[in-house]
């Protein structure tokens, strides 16, 4: 079955405890993205990788950190997490860069004290 | 840069009967495309329909279908005969032209729909 998984899917942690969400795809995608969505401010964009050791920043990239090593895992990571990234994330893969679907996996629901 | 505006946070339908989500859009880009994603409560994102600036006819997905005013810039989102299973929020989002190999998906912040029996 095609899918983006993320892992956890719930986390609760404390301010400054470094963490991983990780996300892999199996459909062989070139282009992955992480997004945050927050009440009343819809899906921002975090980062984006366009391929293998390519990355670049979205909309809100301040905190997070990403790598792409092999084409089908796309990590964020949270180095010193603050509250302000309470929110819920999002990973995404398509195969092309221009108006393919992105599919998006289940979610990650990050709270951090 | 590109925009979304999602004017409804909320909208009320009754079951079966046919409901509009509205979405306007700014760009300067000529070529661009326009997508609607539902997320229910357990929170997944779910894809239901794509739009292409250069498509001539509007998209149609089983009950969606997509009202494409591109001189308007507008792209609101039709359901037709609601279910119970369409309480959901609902996502309008725009990838714009591409910039060195990649364009962004940009998201409005999305309207709330309430299906009532």
């Amino acid at each position: 079955e095609a899918q983006v998984t993320q892992n956890p899917r719930y986390l609760i942690t404390v301010t400054g405890k470094k963490l991983t969400v990780t996300c892999s795809q199996n459909m062989n995608h070139e282009y992955m993205s992480w997004y945050r969505q927050d009440p009343g401010l819809g899906l921002r964009q975090i980062y984006y990788s366009m391929n293998v050791e390519v990355t670049d920043k979205g909309d809100v990239p301040e905190g997070y950190k990403v790598s792409r090593k092999e084409k089908r895992n796309f990590p964020l990571i949270l180095e010193s997490p603050s509250p302000n990234q309470t929110s819920l994330y999002f990973c995404a893969s398509s195969w092309g860069q221009g108006y393919e679907t992105q599919y998006f996996g289940p979610g990650t629901r990050l709270l951090v004290l | 840069a590109q925009k979304i505006t999602q004017t409804q946070p909320g909208m009320f339908v009754q079951e079966k009967e046919a409901v509009t989500l509205d979405c306007t859009y700014d760009t300067s880009d000529q070529s661009y495309g326009l997508f609607w994603y539902k997320q229910p409560s357990s929170g997944e994102m779910i894809f239901l329909i794509y739009q292409g600036s250069y498509d001539e006819q509007n998209a149609t997905e089983g009950r969606y279908s997509l009202n494409f005013q591109k001189a308007r810039k507008s792209a609101n989102l039709v359901i037709s005969a609601s279910q119970l299973g369409d309480s959901a929020m609902y996502f309008c989002a725009m990838r714009g032209a591409m910039n060195s190999g990649y364009s962004t998906l940009t998201f409005g912040k999305g309207t709330m729909l309430l299906v009532s029996p």
